[in-house]
């Protein structure tokens, strides 16, 4: 089945510095999304990329969807300490035949020390 | 807008017990709702994929049976999790699309259960 990985696992940053994470799928996704969960919450979603080498940008976050459709980052500039929380990557395999049902990646879960 | 409730946020029951979670939208009709489980920090697990009027659609290793799934209206949908075992314990998510065209999917606040 499909599997979507993300590194790092775990990131720890003083704040100030930037801070990436990358999602990497085993097949081919029609679209990828990002969302993020503070501790205790619910995810909340970010972004969408749909086209093969999107690049969107949100402030501080600059998100990339790869040219193959396999992989994506999220960048975050000068890091705060309202960006702790866990980053998800996910999206649907262009081999499901449907664009709704996500397979969510592992998660780069973001310490930023003040 | 496009807030998603989820009912109870906390349930400690006994094993052989049935649980049922409420999972609403508040402000949007939801053709389909999503239940995922998530395990302490890990990620989520696509449990089922709930459509309005028709029967869910489970992924593969999800026992129907176990995790009985109803979608009745375009606002709620519910998990009733059946004779639950302490192996059932977890944080059951919900999310839904507003079914305008978008593909972002709105999550509820989660229910924590427990089983002892």
């Amino acid at each position: 089945g499909q599997q979507v990985m993300q590194i790092p696992q775990y990131q720890h940053v003083q704040e100030g510095e930037d801070f990436t994470t990358y999602c990497n799928s085993s097949t081919t996704l029609s679209n990828i999304q990002w969302y993020k969960q503070r501790p205790g919450g619910h995810p909340v979603f970010l972004i969408q990329l749909v086209k093969s080498g999107e690049v969107k940008k949100q402030k501080r976050l600059t998100f990339q969807f790869g040219e193959a459709k396999k992989n994506s980052s999220l960048h975050i500039t000068a890091t705060q300490t309202t960006d702790v929380g866990t980053y998800f990557c996910a999206g649907p395999p262009i081999s499901s035949g449907s664009a709704r049902q996500l397979t969510f990646g592992s998660g780069t879960q973001l310490t930023v020390l003040p | 807008g496009a807030v998603v409730s989820q009912h109870p946020s906390r349930v400690i029951c006994k094993s052989g017990t049935s649980v049922k979670i409420e999972c609403r939208s508040l402000d949007f009709q939801a053709t389909t709702m999503f239940w995922y489980r998530q395990f302490p920090k890990q990620s989520l697990m696509l449990m089922a994929t709930s459509n309005e009027g028709s029967k869910a659609t489970y992924e593969q290793g999800v026992e129907k049976d176990k995790f009985l799934i109803n979608h009745a209206s375009l606002t709620l949908s519910t998990l009733t999790v059946t004779s639950a075992h302490p192996e059932d314990s977890s944080f059951y998510i919900c999310s839904a699309l507003t079914g305008t065209g978008s593909y972002e999917q709105y999550f509820g606040p989660g229910t924590r259960l427990t089983v002892t």
